[in-house]
Protein backbone atom coordinates (compact mmCIF):
# COMPACT_ATOMS: atom_id res chain seq x y z
CA UNK A 1 0.00 0.00 0.00
CA UNK A 2 1.16 3.56 -0.69
CA UNK A 3 1.91 5.61 2.02
CA UNK A 4 4.46 6.72 4.64
CA UNK A 5 6.71 3.73 6.67
CA UNK A 6 8.01 4.82 10.16
CA UNK A 7 10.64 2.18 11.67
CA UNK A 8 10.95 1.36 13.84
CA UNK A 9 7.53 1.24 15.92
CA UNK A 10 8.68 0.89 19.43
CA UNK A 11 11.94 1.69 20.92
CA UNK A 12 13.57 1.79 24.60
CA UNK A 13 16.71 3.59 24.97
CA UNK A 14 18.96 4.14 27.78
CA UNK A 15 20.01 7.85 29.01
CA UNK A 16 23.01 9.00 26.07
CA UNK A 17 22.58 6.35 23.89
CA UNK A 18 21.85 7.32 20.06
CA UNK A 19 19.10 5.92 17.69
CA UNK A 20 17.68 6.95 13.82
CA UNK A 21 14.43 6.71 13.03
CA UNK A 22 13.80 5.72 9.49
CA UNK A 23 11.31 7.09 7.38
CA UNK A 24 10.45 6.70 3.28
CA UNK A 25 7.49 7.25 1.34
CA UNK A 26 6.64 6.08 -1.64
CA UNK A 27 4.32 8.58 -3.23
CA UNK A 28 6.61 10.43 -4.77
CA UNK A 29 6.22 13.54 -2.44
CA UNK A 30 8.29 16.75 -2.49
CA UNK A 31 8.64 17.64 1.20
CA UNK A 32 8.61 15.60 4.56
CA UNK A 33 8.55 16.24 7.91
CA UNK A 34 8.84 15.04 11.62
CA UNK A 35 6.77 15.59 14.45
CA UNK A 36 6.66 14.50 18.02
CA UNK A 37 3.57 14.17 20.01
CA UNK A 38 3.05 14.68 23.42
CA UNK A 39 0.12 14.47 25.87
CA UNK A 40 -1.49 17.88 25.90
CA UNK A 41 1.04 19.20 23.38
CA UNK A 42 -0.69 18.58 20.00
CA UNK A 43 1.83 17.80 17.19
CA UNK A 44 5.11 19.87 17.40
CA UNK A 45 7.46 20.37 14.28
CA UNK A 46 11.41 18.86 14.95
CA UNK A 47 12.51 19.06 11.10
CA UNK A 48 11.42 19.69 7.83
CA UNK A 49 12.33 18.99 4.47
CA UNK A 50 10.69 21.16 1.57
CA UNK A 51 12.65 19.70 -0.98
CA UNK A 52 15.39 17.18 -1.66
CA UNK A 53 19.29 18.60 -0.78
CA UNK A 54 17.16 20.85 1.90
CA UNK A 55 16.22 20.89 5.79
CA UNK A 56 14.79 23.00 8.24
CA UNK A 57 14.33 23.51 11.72
CA UNK A 58 11.23 23.68 13.45
CA UNK A 59 9.57 24.47 16.38
CA UNK A 60 11.20 22.21 18.68
CA UNK A 61 14.69 20.87 16.99
CA UNK A 62 17.10 20.86 20.20
CA UNK A 63 18.90 16.94 20.65
CA UNK A 64 17.90 15.96 17.02
CA UNK A 65 19.17 16.11 13.90
CA UNK A 66 17.94 14.75 10.37
CA UNK A 67 18.93 14.05 6.92
CA UNK A 68 17.27 13.42 3.77
CA UNK A 69 18.32 11.24 1.83
CA UNK A 70 17.32 11.00 -0.93
CA UNK A 71 13.09 11.62 -2.33
CA UNK A 72 12.22 9.12 -0.41
CA UNK A 73 13.72 9.17 2.34
CA UNK A 74 13.88 11.24 5.79
CA UNK A 75 15.59 10.31 8.84
CA UNK A 76 15.99 11.31 12.16
CA UNK A 77 18.31 11.41 14.47
CA UNK A 78 18.69 11.33 18.43
CA UNK A 79 22.40 11.46 19.77
CA UNK A 80 22.11 11.58 22.91
CA UNK A 81 19.11 10.70 24.05
CA UNK A 82 17.60 12.07 27.24
CA UNK A 83 14.47 11.32 28.96
CA UNK A 84 12.68 14.92 28.00
CA UNK A 85 12.78 12.91 24.21
CA UNK A 86 10.34 10.06 25.27
CA UNK A 87 7.31 10.55 23.19
CA UNK A 88 5.78 9.57 19.82
CA UNK A 89 7.62 10.38 16.67
CA UNK A 90 5.43 10.37 13.27
CA UNK A 91 6.96 11.15 10.05
CA UNK A 92 4.72 12.84 7.37
CA UNK A 93 5.04 14.10 3.40
CA UNK A 94 3.28 16.09 1.78
CA UNK A 95 3.03 16.86 -2.36
CA UNK A 96 4.74 20.44 -1.54
CA UNK A 97 4.44 22.56 1.36
CA UNK A 98 1.40 23.48 0.98
CA UNK A 99 -0.70 21.90 3.23
CA UNK A 100 -3.75 22.07 1.17
CA UNK A 101 -2.51 18.68 -0.81
CA UNK A 102 -2.69 17.04 2.99
CA UNK A 103 -0.28 15.38 4.64
CA UNK A 104 0.33 11.87 4.90
CA UNK A 105 1.40 10.60 8.16
CA UNK A 106 3.33 7.16 9.27
CA UNK A 107 2.27 5.09 11.85
CA UNK A 108 4.22 6.19 14.11
CA UNK A 109 7.72 5.60 16.53
CA UNK A 110 6.87 5.14 20.04
CA UNK A 111 10.22 5.86 22.09
CA UNK A 112 11.03 5.65 25.36
CA UNK A 113 14.47 6.78 27.02
CA UNK A 114 14.95 5.57 30.34
CA UNK B 1 3.99 30.09 22.51
CA UNK B 2 0.73 28.20 21.25
CA UNK B 3 -0.46 29.99 17.86
CA UNK B 4 -3.57 27.57 17.91
CA UNK B 5 -5.01 26.77 21.05
CA UNK B 6 -7.60 24.15 20.67
CA UNK B 7 -10.64 22.97 23.41
CA UNK B 8 -11.56 21.16 24.91
CA UNK B 9 -8.87 18.53 25.80
CA UNK B 10 -11.13 15.68 25.84
CA UNK B 11 -15.09 15.45 25.32
CA UNK B 12 -17.43 12.47 25.93
CA UNK B 13 -20.87 12.14 24.23
CA UNK B 14 -23.69 9.94 23.62
CA UNK B 15 -24.53 7.80 20.34
CA UNK B 16 -26.39 10.46 18.07
CA UNK B 17 -24.79 13.68 19.99
CA UNK B 18 -23.50 16.68 18.49
CA UNK B 19 -19.34 16.93 19.55
CA UNK B 20 -18.28 20.86 19.12
CA UNK B 21 -14.53 21.21 19.30
CA UNK B 22 -13.09 24.74 19.22
CA UNK B 23 -10.22 26.52 18.31
CA UNK B 24 -8.57 29.49 18.30
CA UNK B 25 -5.68 30.93 16.28
CA UNK B 26 -3.59 34.39 16.56
CA UNK B 27 -1.96 34.60 13.25
CA UNK B 28 -4.44 36.53 10.91
CA UNK B 29 -2.11 35.78 8.02
CA UNK B 30 -3.32 32.47 8.50
CA UNK B 31 -5.90 31.50 5.67
CA UNK B 32 -5.92 27.88 5.40
CA UNK B 33 -7.80 25.85 8.58
CA UNK B 34 -7.93 21.61 8.41
CA UNK B 35 -9.19 18.95 11.05
CA UNK B 36 -6.96 15.59 11.37
CA UNK B 37 -8.29 13.02 12.29
CA UNK B 38 -6.39 10.16 14.69
CA UNK B 39 -7.66 7.05 15.41
CA UNK B 40 -5.09 4.97 18.04
CA UNK B 41 -1.75 3.80 16.98
CA UNK B 42 -2.48 5.48 13.75
CA UNK B 43 -1.02 8.83 12.64
CA UNK B 44 -3.17 11.46 12.30
CA UNK B 45 -5.18 11.94 8.60
CA UNK B 46 -6.68 14.74 7.00
CA UNK B 47 -10.79 14.82 8.37
CA UNK B 48 -11.70 18.54 5.82
CA UNK B 49 -10.57 21.84 5.78
CA UNK B 50 -11.53 25.30 5.15
CA UNK B 51 -10.48 28.76 3.52
CA UNK B 52 -11.67 31.92 5.20
CA UNK B 53 -13.67 33.30 2.27
CA UNK B 54 -16.13 30.95 3.50
CA UNK B 55 -18.10 30.46 6.97
CA UNK B 56 -19.12 26.94 6.60
CA UNK B 57 -17.88 24.08 4.91
CA UNK B 58 -19.90 20.35 4.99
CA UNK B 59 -18.36 16.94 4.29
CA UNK B 60 -20.70 14.33 5.19
CA UNK B 61 -21.57 14.68 8.79
CA UNK B 62 -18.87 16.73 9.65
CA UNK B 63 -19.27 20.60 9.38
CA UNK B 64 -16.49 23.37 9.75
CA UNK B 65 -17.85 26.56 11.29
CA UNK B 66 -15.28 29.60 10.59
CA UNK B 67 -15.30 32.96 12.55
CA UNK B 68 -13.08 34.87 10.81
CA UNK B 69 -13.54 38.24 13.20
CA UNK B 70 -13.33 36.58 15.85
CA UNK B 71 -10.61 34.50 14.64
CA UNK B 72 -12.58 31.18 15.54
CA UNK B 73 -13.39 27.62 14.09
CA UNK B 74 -15.00 24.72 14.81
CA UNK B 75 -15.62 21.14 14.03
CA UNK B 76 -18.86 20.15 14.14
CA UNK B 77 -19.97 16.37 14.21
CA UNK B 78 -23.47 15.49 13.08
CA UNK B 79 -25.24 12.12 14.45
CA UNK B 80 -21.86 10.81 15.70
CA UNK B 81 -21.07 7.36 16.43
CA UNK B 82 -18.68 5.10 18.27
CA UNK B 83 -16.40 4.62 15.29
CA UNK B 84 -15.79 8.56 15.23
CA UNK B 85 -14.37 8.08 18.41
CA UNK B 86 -10.05 9.20 18.39
CA UNK B 87 -8.52 12.54 18.30
CA UNK B 88 -9.22 15.30 16.81
CA UNK B 89 -6.99 18.01 16.03
CA UNK B 90 -6.89 21.46 14.30
CA UNK B 91 -4.58 23.51 12.43
CA UNK B 92 -3.44 26.09 10.39
CA UNK B 93 -1.13 27.32 7.80
CA UNK B 94 -0.33 30.82 6.06
CA UNK B 95 -0.48 29.43 2.33
CA UNK B 96 2.90 30.15 0.54
CA UNK B 97 5.18 30.43 3.30
CA UNK B 98 7.72 28.48 4.14
CA UNK B 99 6.18 27.53 7.29
CA UNK B 100 4.78 24.54 7.86
CA UNK B 101 1.13 23.43 9.38
CA UNK B 102 1.05 24.66 13.20
CA UNK B 103 -1.30 22.33 15.59
CA UNK B 104 -3.53 22.32 18.10
CA UNK B 105 -2.62 20.36 21.15
CA UNK B 106 -5.64 17.99 20.11
CA UNK B 107 -9.27 16.56 21.42
CA UNK B 108 -9.77 12.98 22.76
CA UNK B 109 -13.53 12.61 21.76
CA UNK B 110 -15.26 9.24 23.07
CA UNK B 111 -19.01 8.50 21.48
CA UNK B 112 -20.54 6.37 24.10
CA UNK B 113 -23.13 3.76 22.70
Amino acid sequence: NAGVTQTPKFQVLKTGQSMTLQCAQDMNHNSMYWYRQDPGMGLRLIYYSASEGTTDKGEVPNGYNVSRLNKREFSLRLESAAPSQTSVYFCASSRDREASYGYTFGSGTRLTVV
Amino acid sequence: QQQVKQSPQSLIVQKGGIPIINCAYENTAFDYFPWYQQFPGKGPALLIAIRPDVSEKKEGRFTISFNKSAKQFSLHIMDSQPGDSATYFCAAQVSGSARQLTFGSGTQLTVLP
